[in-house]
C-alpha cells in the first residue's frame, strides 16, 4: 500500500544546511509537499512540488525530487534555531479529495 | 483572516463522554478533512467531506461521525469516547487545486 517514509530526528549547527529525506511509494504521486510543525500548533505549509518537476527553490528551502527514486528531500540553508520543529513528508495522488499520506516526522534540532 | 479554526483547543473527558469538535474555515474552500495525529506517526485521515452535503470515510473512521453543515463548518463527534481516542485532532481544508490548509488542533485526553 502507498507508505512514506522519514528519518526520525536530526541535529544541525546554527548556520549549517539541515537537508531533510523522504522515500514514498506510490508511483501515481502527482504533489509531494513538505509541511512544518512548531511544539503545540498546527501544521504550516513550507512548500511543494509537482511530480513533473526536480527542483524547487523558495528563499532558504530547496526541494529535489526523484521520481525514479522515490525519494524526496528538503534542504535549508543557513539553518536558524527558529527552524527547530517536527518536518513531514506528504504525498497527494490525484483522487477526487486529495487525500494525503504523512510521513511520521523529522524532528529537526537546531544547536549554536 | 482567520484561515481554518477550531475549537476547543483542549478537552479532558472520561470514558463513555460524548462531545462534538467544531472546524470552520473563512477560505470559501469545498473540501474539509479531520485527522489524528498520535506520536511517532504521521497524521492520519479520519473522515473527509469533497464538498457541502457530502463525507466519506477516511483511513480510520471507527468511533467518529461527522457533519458537514455547510460549506464553512465540518464538525467530528465522538459518541462514547474511549482512552484509544486520546490524540490530537487537526482539521483541514482545501480549495480547487491547492494545498490543505490546517487548524492549530484540538487536543483531547480520555481518562
Amino acid at each position: 500500500g502507498e507508505d512514506v517514509e522519514q528519518s526520525l530526528f536530526l541535529s544541525v549547527r546554527e548556520g549549517d544546511s539541515s537537508v531533510i529525506n523522504c522515500t514514498y511509494t506510490d508511483s501515481s504521486s502527482t504533489y509531494l509537499y513538505w509541511y512544518k510543525q512548531e511544539p503545540g500548533a498546527g501544521l504550516q505549509l513550507l512548500t511543494y512540488i509537482f511530480s513533473n518537476m526536480d527542483m524547487k527553490q523558495d528563499q532558504r528551502l530547496t526541494v529535489l525530487l526523484n521520481k525514479k527514486d522515490k525519494h524526496l528531500s528538503l534542504r535549508i540553508a543557513d539553518t536558524q534555531t527558529g527552524d527547530s520543529a517536527i518536518y513531514f513528508c506528504a504525498e497527494s495522488n490525484s483522487g477526487g479529495y486529495n487525500k494525503l499520506i504523512f510521513g511520521a516526522g523529522t524532528r529537526l534540532a537546531v544547536h549554536p | 483572516n482567520a484561515g481554518v479554526t477550531q475549537t476547543p483547543k483542549f478537552q479532558v473527558l472520561k470514558t463513555g463522554q460524548s462531545m462534538t469538535l467544531q472546524c470552520a474555515q473563512d477560505m470559501n474552500h469545498n473540501s474539509m478533512y479531520w485527522y489524528r495525529q498520535d506520536p511517532g506517526m504521521g497524521l492520519r485521515l479520519i473522515y473527509y467531506s469533497a464538498s457541502e452535503g457530502t463525507t466519506d470515510k477516511g483511513e480510520v473512521p471507527n468511533g467518529y461521525n461527522v457533519s458537514r453543515l455547510n460549506k464553512r463548518e465540518f464538525s467530528l463527534r465522538l459518541e462514547s469516547a474511549a482512552p484509544s481516542q486520546t490524540s490530537v485532532y487537526f482539521c483541514a481544508s482545501r480549495g480547487t487545486a491547492m494545498p490543505q490548509h490546517f487548524g492549530d488542533g484540538t487536543r483531547l485526553s480520555i481518562l
